[in-house]
């Protein structure tokens, strides 16, 4: 079965210098989470987009920006990078739940991840 | 604050052992409970999932338990082998708790020693 796709996986970047991280998910899925991971730590949770509107925000810095495509992939803008934004950054996509229907719309399937390296 | 706690950080057990790692939640608006096992550079791997209408769930080895009035949760995984080592993570989401963001336990390594 298709799975969330990721990239680039490893991303080496200067400081104060800008990234894009792309995410693909699982076909006919509608929405995206973007998750970072520090060394040793849980997934935060950054923001999520449904439909190609933004659905909800947590952690994420100003210096962030994110955005849903008519084809539904994402992508992580992180611009005036610093030491402390390195971590695994991690996609997530799944399925809305319909009204009136028993689905699962909260369960999320994650890409393998993208690893930046801020020098 | 953190809404889910996850124990014991780290845990040993001989193969084909039962390994139990548990999750407390504080958020009663919280409606899903999933548990991902996550291999170092891999991104979580969704294990199994619950909900609070039910107080069990098996799949093949793994077992989720589900007490709502204790908001406890713990994962059990029966005869465990060497290929289960990871760090395994607890989380919790809810339309109720605002979105269907996931919110993580801090995480369990569990080494499964021949």
């Amino acid at each position: 079965a298709a799975g969330v796709i990721q990239s680039p996986r490893h991303l080496i970047k200067e400081k104060r210098e800008t990234a894009t991280l792309k995410c693909y998910p699982i076909p006919r899925h509608d929405t995206v989470y973007w998750y970072q991971q520090g060394p040793g730590q849980d997934p935060q949770f950054l923001i999520s987009f449904y439909e190609k509107m933004q659905s909800d925000k947590g952690s994420i810095p100003d210096r962030f920006s994110a955005q849903q495509f008519s084809d539904y992939h994402s992508e992580l803008n992180m611009s005036s990078l610093e030491l402390g934004d390195s971590a695994l950054y991690f996609c997530a996509s799944s399925l809305a739940l319909k009204t009136g229907t028993s689905g699962s719309g909260d369960t999320q399937y994650f890409g393998p991840g993208t690893r930046l390296t801020v020098l | 604050q953190q809404q889910v706690k996850q124990s014991p950080q780290s845990l040993i057990v001989q193969k084909g052992g039962i390994s139990i790692i548990n999750c407390a939640y504080e958020n009663t608006a919280f409606d899903y409970f999933p548990w991902y096992q996550q291999f170092p550079g891999k991104g979580p791997a969704l294990l199994i999932a619950i909900r609070p209408d039910v107080s069990e769930k098996k799949e093949g080895r793994f077992t989720i338990s589900f007490n709502k009035s204790a908001k406890q949760f713990s994962l059990h995984i029966m005869d465990s082998q060497p290929g289960d080592s990871a760090t395994y993570f607890c989380a919790a989401s809810g339309a109720g708790a605002g979105s269907y963001q996931l919110t993580f336990g801090k995480g369990t390594k569990l080494s499964v020693i021949p």
